[in-house]
């Protein structure tokens, strides 16, 4: 089944605790995303990759590292997470940036920072 | 920059009702459009699209129309199920230089009731 998967699905953390969410798509996609989703504020997006060892920023990359060693993984790191990074996290990928549209989106992954 | 503006809600409907839900953009070019659908729970989902001007999509007996003119594409569905209640998002791609992204408007929560 093609699939975006994240890991973990929730999570509590404590301020500056380094945390990683991984993400991993079984559709040999080429672009992949990742998503903050805020009440009132819709998505946005953090960073992006357009390929392995291709990574950009998106709107609200500060405090968020990524890495694409892999074509099927593209992890989220928060080095020093604070309270401001609580929200619903979502990682999708498509085919290639010409199918940036048909994004499949992964079930997200809420996290909350005390 | 690129904006999506949809209507806010909460919009709560009876079954069988006529929805529609607004939306309008701004964007320099010729950007694609996109409705995405958000089930309780689950990540984003392409419902339909349209890339470029008078394109109708449709998809599950829901249609907007790429209105160029009025920079619009306004999600409607004439009967509405108890099934329909989501979040739906509208949204825009354009690619170019180096900045290649979905941008989304904040979402409007649809609640159907029996």
């Amino acid at each position: 089944e093609a699939q975006v998967t994240q890991n973990p699905r929730y999570l509590i953390t404590v301020t500056g605790k380094k945390l990683t969410v991984t993400c991993s798509q079984n559709m040999n996609h080429e672009y992949m995303s990742w998503y903050r989703q805020d009440p009132g504020l819709g998505l946005r997006q953090i960073y992006y990759s357009m390929n392995v060892e291709v990574t950009d920023k998106g709107d609200v990359p500060e405090g968020y590292k990524v890495s694409r060693k892999e074509k099927r993984n593209f992890p989220l790191i928060l080095e020093s997470p604070s309270p401001n990074q609580t929200s619903l996290y979502f990682c999708a990928s498509s085919l290639s940036v010409g199918k940036l549209y048909e994004q499949y989106f992964g079930p997200g992954t809420r996290l909350t920072v005390t | 920059g690129n904006s999506v503006t949809q209507m806010e809600g909460p919009v709560t409907l009876s079954e069988e009702a006529f929805l529609t839900i607004n939306c309008t953009y701004t964007a320099t070019g010729y950007p694609s459009l996109f409705w995405y659908v958000q089930y309780p729970g689950e990540g984003l989902q392409l419902l339909l699209k349209a890339t470029k001007a008078d394109d109708k999509g449709s998809n599950k007996g829901f249609e907007a129309t790429y209105r160029k003119e009025t920079t619009s594409f306004h999600l409607e569905k004439g009967s509405v199920q108890v099934s329909d209640s989501a979040v739906y998002f509208c949204a825009l791609s354009h690619s170019g230089g180096s900045n290649y992204k979905l941008t989304f408007g904040k979402g409007t929560l649809l609640t159907v009731n029996p």
